[in-house]
């Protein structure tokens, strides 16, 4: 069974630009979730998307946003980028909910570079 | 979100059990712990979870007071591909939502 993916792997903006990131899930799986990887502030959830809808979402402000495909495909997408946006964004996916909690499986991220 | 206090780093030799602390006083009766890691240069990976029994699997245990206010991940035999990040994790039934809340997490440093 394929793991999660994002693409691209590596990626260098200059500020004031924008970027969209992608992640495909593992096969079945209908939830996505996104996190900031930040050496200062750790990892930070973005949001969530089940089944084309936004289920939750962080504490980050409008430049970062994302939506879901009805294959469960998703993409993030970060406006006018600034320096502080320099960060690996990860990307999981979760299995139907079957219990009160789901494993998250993680893709191997994107490192994005803001110069 | 309930919150989980680990130290910052820990050390140990190749082969060695290894006991990575983790307290979370504030937790809930509907909390799970769980831990997840992060090898270098790889997203975070599931470890193991549990609710109040102790807990195994192929790659750890989960050790859990009796009180629910602490619990250690024990890694029976320390491999050098051991070397991670590992996060500990309270999950609550949250409406379904998958979301994860990540502290600053144990660095473990694995020795040959």
């Amino acid at each position: 069974k394929a793991g999660v993916t994002q693409t691209p792997r590596y990626l260098i903006k200059t500020r004031g630009q924008q970027v969209t990131l992608s992640c495909s899930p593992i096969s079945g799986h209908r939830s996505v979730s996104w996190y900031q990887q930040t050496p200062g502030q750790g990892l930070q959830f973005l949001f969530e998307y089940f089944s084309e809808t936004q289920r939750n979402k962080g504490n980050f402000p409008g430049r970062f946003s994302g939506r879901q495909f009805s294959n469960s495909r998703s993409e993030m997408n970060v406006s006018t980028l600034e320096l502080g946006d320099s960060a690996l964004y990860l990307c999981a996916s979760g299995p139907p909910l079957t219990s009160g909690y789901n494993e998250q499986f993680f893709g191997p991220g994107t490192r994005l570079t803001v110069l | 979100d309930a919150k989980t206090t680990q130290p910052n780093s820990m050390e140990s030799n190749e082969e060695e059990p290894v006991h990575l602390p983790c307290n979370h006083s504030t937790i809930s009766g509907t909390d799970y712990i769980h831990w997840y890691r992060q090898l270098p240069s790889q997203g975070p990976e599931y470890v193991i979870h549990g609710l109040t029994s102790n807990v195994n699997n192929r790659m750890a245990s989960l050790a859990i007071a009796e009180d629910r206010k602490s619990s250690t991940l024990i890694l029976h035999r320390a491999t050098l591909r051991d070397a991670a990040v590992y996060y500990c994790i309270l999950r609550g039934t949250q409406g379904g939502s998958e979301k994860l809340v990540f502290g600053k997490g144990t660095k473990l440093t694995v020795n040959p």
